[in-house]
């Protein structure tokens, strides 16, 4: 199955600023997605990251808030834009694995806003 | 995707097989049952897979009645590392693009 890497694993971030979380995948995949993980919740979808074209956004999620890039077929980027403590959170990338392998999930970033 | 309904929460006794049921009645003929699992500060990880006969695989056992309307997880040997959040998920596989929705799931701790 796919290896994924995703930076920072954690970080504490002022309030008003921005943090930008990076994923990396060690193969070609064709949709990387986003999930967020509030304290104590389930996942929940925020974006599914095409390469060459905009993400499509959850009912909830917002492109100015969540800013996303797919410059190829192993990397994607998903800013939390001026962050509120509310965006504390795990944000998680995954891909789908091949065929029969289920879905992979990178190790998440661990998001406080203070 | 169809809705699946699982216990919150679930105690397994180290050694001993760990049943964890999940409800999805209103699956439909296309519809594969997936589960998955969270250890704590981890991102999920796939456990198993199937459509309508029974799998197994090297972490686990995946019963699904005959009517395809609720299925159990099966860990035979529970660890103290097996305690997690389980996650069974129902959707249409190979669909690229097709998102995973996750429930609440059932958060299993295993005792010695």
């Amino acid at each position: 199955s796919a290896v994924i890497s995703q930076k920072p694993s954690r970080d504490i971030c002022q309030r008003g600023t921005s943090l930008t979380i990076q994923c990396q995948v060690d193969s070609q995949v064709t949709m990387m997605f986003w999930y967020r993980q509030q304290p104590g919740q389930s996942l929940t979808l925020i974006a599914t990251a095409n390469q060459g074209s905009e993400a499509t956004y959850e009912s909830g999620f917002v492109i100015d808030k969540f800013p996303i890039s797919r410059p190829n077929l192993t990397f994607s980027t998903l800013t939390v834009s001026n962050m509120s403590p509310e965006d504390s959170s795990i944000y998680l990338c995954s891909v789908e694995g091949r065929r029969g392998q289920g879905y992979t999930f990178g190790s998440g970033t661990r998001l406080t806003v203070v | 995707d169809a809705k699946t309904t699982q216990p919150p929460s679930m105690d397994c006794a180290e050694g001993r097989a760990a049943n964890l049921p999940c409800n999805h009645s209103t699956i439909s003929g296309n519809e594969y049952v997936y589960w998955y699992r969270q250890i704590h500060s981890q991102g999920p990880q796939y456990i198993i897979h199937g459509l309508k006969n029974n799998e197994t695989n090297e972490m686990a056992s995946l019963i699904i009645t005959e009517d395809r309307k609720s299925s159990t997880l099966i860990l035979p040997h529970a660890t103290l590392r097996d305690t997690a959040v389980y996650y069974c998920i129902v959707r249409v596989a190979y669909n690229a693009g097709n998102m995973l929705t996750f429930g609440g799931g059932t958060r299993l701790m295993v005792k010695p």
